[in-house]
């Protein structure tokens, strides 16, 4: 069975700090994506950042990168210079090679405080 | 603009009352599917579907159906809505090529509350 574990419900961070959020997952697949996604207020499910599973670069968008540890089967998510704008739900996620299924974590509650 | 579009945004039904959650995507997507939020449970797999007239369960199917009679549409039917089906529902749609799917896109969601 593929699962992915987030084990922190809530963080919180001052404005221009930085944070980071711990992903684990487990699969017995070779090849798989990982992702993050941001869940603001208003309920929208919004793509942060992907990781595909057979390179070994780890994956930056601007603010946002991640820290992917293949052995470890860890993928945490580091943002930098936290904005007001980040404080969200975020999931961690992965497909494999069936199709589109998606199979989140349960998901960290970030705060970013003024 | 691609993107998939949810109705109701909001529900409030009595239990046994059927109802249908709409689904509709504009980005000729292969792969669709439905997904409920619960709080420390992340989002679950109900139902998805490959193609036209192909479904299959997901993680949690009971108490739900789907059909797929045309590729846009994916609706979601409760025919007799139980209070433990109160939670929030995404659809999604990806598109599949080769071995592994693309980015999913999904909709605003649809708040249920079953009495």
């Amino acid at each position: 069975a593929q699962t992915v574990t987030q084990s922190q419900p809530e963080m919180s961070v001052q404005e221009a700090e930085t944070v980071t959020l711990s992903c684990t997952y487990d699969t017995s697949e070779s090849n798989y994506y990982l992702f993050w996604y941001k869940q603001p207020p208003s309920r929208q499910m919004i793509l942060v950042i992907r990781q595909e599973a057979y390179k070994q670069q780890n994956a930056t968008e601007n603010r946002f990168s991640v820290n992917f540890q293949k052995a470890a089967k860890s993928f945490s998510l580091k943002i930098s210079d936290s904005q007001l704008g980040d404080t969200a739900m975020y999931f961690c996620a992965l497909t494999y090679n069936q199709g589109g299924k998606l199979i989140f974590g349960q998901g960290t509650e970030l705060s970013v405080k003024p | 603009e691609a993107q998939v579009t949810q109705n109701p945004r909001y529900l409030i039904t009595v239990t046994g009352k059927k109802l249908t959650v709409t689904c509709s995507q504009n980005m000729n997507h292969e792969y669709m599917s439905w997904y409920r939020q619960d709080p420390g449970l992340g989002l679950r797999q109900i139902y998805y579907s490959m193609n036209v007239e192909v479904t299959d369960k997901g993680d949690v199917p009971e108490g739900y159906k789907v059909s797929r009679k045309e590729k846009r549409n994916f609706p979601l039917i409760l025919e007799s809505p139980s209070p433990n089906q109160t939670s929030l529902y995404f659809c999604a749609s990806s598109a599949i090529r080769g071995p592994m799917n693309t980015e999913a896109f999904f909709g605003q969601g649809t708040r249920l509350t079953v009495v």
